[in-house]
């Protein structure tokens, strides 16, 4: 049973205040890690696709960084704004016959206050 | 917006009844999943759709089916529904099989 895991739980941060979440992640058999944001009643966006390891991916303020050797991912937001606010999920996609599968963590829940 | 639909929004059923749900995919997007996202939990992979033919599936019983159509919509069904298959589900649609994933909104289903 793969594991991914997310952390923190949920994060309440200040406006312009920067912040980072974890995602750990099974470190054999890696294919891709997949980051999304997903809005209260919206749905999930993706936001990065990451296959190399020392990969680096940016949009806007927020960039992200891979370690498959390690088995970890971390997402950056630098400057914080309200419209932030949302759950951050990862999920692992596996090589071989389930590599169209998603693992998914249970999320971040980030609350970013004016 | 991602261009992925689902309908109904929400469902009420009872258990034992059946339900289906629907998803419309991106126009060009061959590749369908479907994933159940119960409370508090990330959502899990139900199955896979590619050319519509079944192309993996996690861990969830047969009751779980599915269908994929050439006009790029896609179906899931659920038969004798249990209490516990109360959740939202989420469709996802992509131009292949290992690709970003597009999701629709969701499908909130109670089973009382």
């Amino acid at each position: 049973i793969l594991n991914v895991e997310q952390s923190p739980q949920s994060l309440h941060v200040q406006e312009g205040d920067s912040t980072n979440f974890t995602c750990s992640f099974p470190s054999s058999n890696f294919y891709a890690l997949h980051w999304y944001r997903w809005e209260t009643a919206k749905s999930p966006e993706a936001l990065f696709v990451m296959t190399l390891n020392g990969d680096e991916k940016k949009k806007g303020r927020i960039s992200a960084t891979l370690n498959t050797k390690e088995g970890y991912s971390y997402l950056y937001i630098k400057g914080s704004q309200p419209e932030d606010s949302a759950t951050y999920l990862c999920a692992f996609a596996s090589g071989g016959t389930s590599y169209g599968k998603l693992t998914f963590g249970q999320g971040t829940i980030l609350t970013v206050h004016p | 917006e991602t261009g992925v639909t689902q309908s109904p929004t929400h469902l009420i059923k009872t258990r034992g009844q059946q339900v289906t749900l629907r998803c419309s995919s991106q126009s060009g997007h061959n590749t369908v999943s479907w994933y159940q996202q119960a409370l508090g939990q990330g959502p899990q992979f139900i199955f896979q759709y590619y050319r519509e033919e079944e192309n993996g599936r996690g861990n969830f019983p047969p009751r779980f089916s599915g269908l994929q159509f050439p006009n790029y919509s896609s179906e899931l069904n659920v038969n004798a529904l249990e209490l516990d298959d109360s959740a939202l589900y989420l469709c996802a649609s992509s131009p292949g099989t290992s690709e970003t994933q597009y999701f629709g909104p969701g499908t909130r289903l109670l089973v009382l």
